[in-house]
């Protein structure tokens, strides 16, 4: 089944502690982004990627890392979580490498809370 | 600045009443557009988009959307909902080379009585 995966889908951890948010596709799709989700607000984007070793910032990247080495694979790093950062995060794939002329297909999101 | 903004954050109908959620974007380049549905506890689905052609698109579920440049409108409608509906609909404009970034409206919420 074509799917784009994130794992863990729940967590609660602290200030400080590094944590990472692994999304995987099995679609080889070329082009794949983080979104964060906030009431009011709707989907902002974090990060996006064209292609693999190619990665560069949406809207809201602070506090956040990401990867691209391998076409299926794009973690989101939080080196040092803060309650700012407290968040339903949805991670995207889709087809072209601009991103902009195919559908975005998301992976079922990730509920972090930070205390 | 692009932004995409939805009419209404709250909407309440009963089922069989008919559905029209307003959506506008401000871009003035090359667009494609979104209508998207989460469902109570449950990821982003597509409902049905708009690249180019015929302005009045058909999605899932008895959906469809109009789009109306002179308007910059992507308005959703369903001629009559059902409680299964009951869900928060983004709408959500693409621009073209704008590195693929989806700019998302606030959300709807949409809530049907049984």
């Amino acid at each position: 089944e074509a799917q784009v995966t994130q794992n863990p889908r729940y967590l609660i951890t602290v200030t400080g502690k590094k944590l990472t948010v692994t999304c995987s596709q099995n679609m080889n799709h070329e082009y794949m982004s983080w979104y964060r989700q906030d009431p009011g607000l709707g989907l902002r984007q974090i990060y996006y990627s064209m292609n693999v070793e190619a990665t560069d910032k949406g809207d809201v990247p602070e506090g956040y890392k990401v990867s691209r080495k391998e076409k299926r694979n794009f973690p989101l790093i939080l080196e040092s979580p803060s309650p700012n950062q407290t968040s339903l995060y949805f991670c995207a794939s889709s087809l072209s490498p601009s991103g902009s002329t195919d559908t975005q297909y998301f992976g079922p999101g990730t509920r972090l809370t930070v205390l | 600045a692009q932004s995409v903004s939805q009419h209404n954050h709250h909407v309440i109908l009963s089922e069989a009443a008919s559905l029209e959620l307003g959506c506008n974007y401000s871009y003035g380049g090359t667009v494609n557009l979104f209508w998207y549905v989460q469902y109570p506890g449950q990821h982003l689905q597509l409902l049905l988009k708009y690249f180019s052609g015929d302005p009045l698109v058909k999605g899932i579920k008895g959906f469809e959307a109009e789009f109306i440049k002179s308007k910059f409108s992507f308005n959703l409608r369903k001629p009559s909902v059902q409680w299964s509906d009951t869900a928060e609909y983004f709408c959500a404009a693409l621009p073209y080379n704008q590195g693929g970034k989806l700019i998302f409206g606030q959300g709807t919420e949409l809530s049907v009585k049984p």
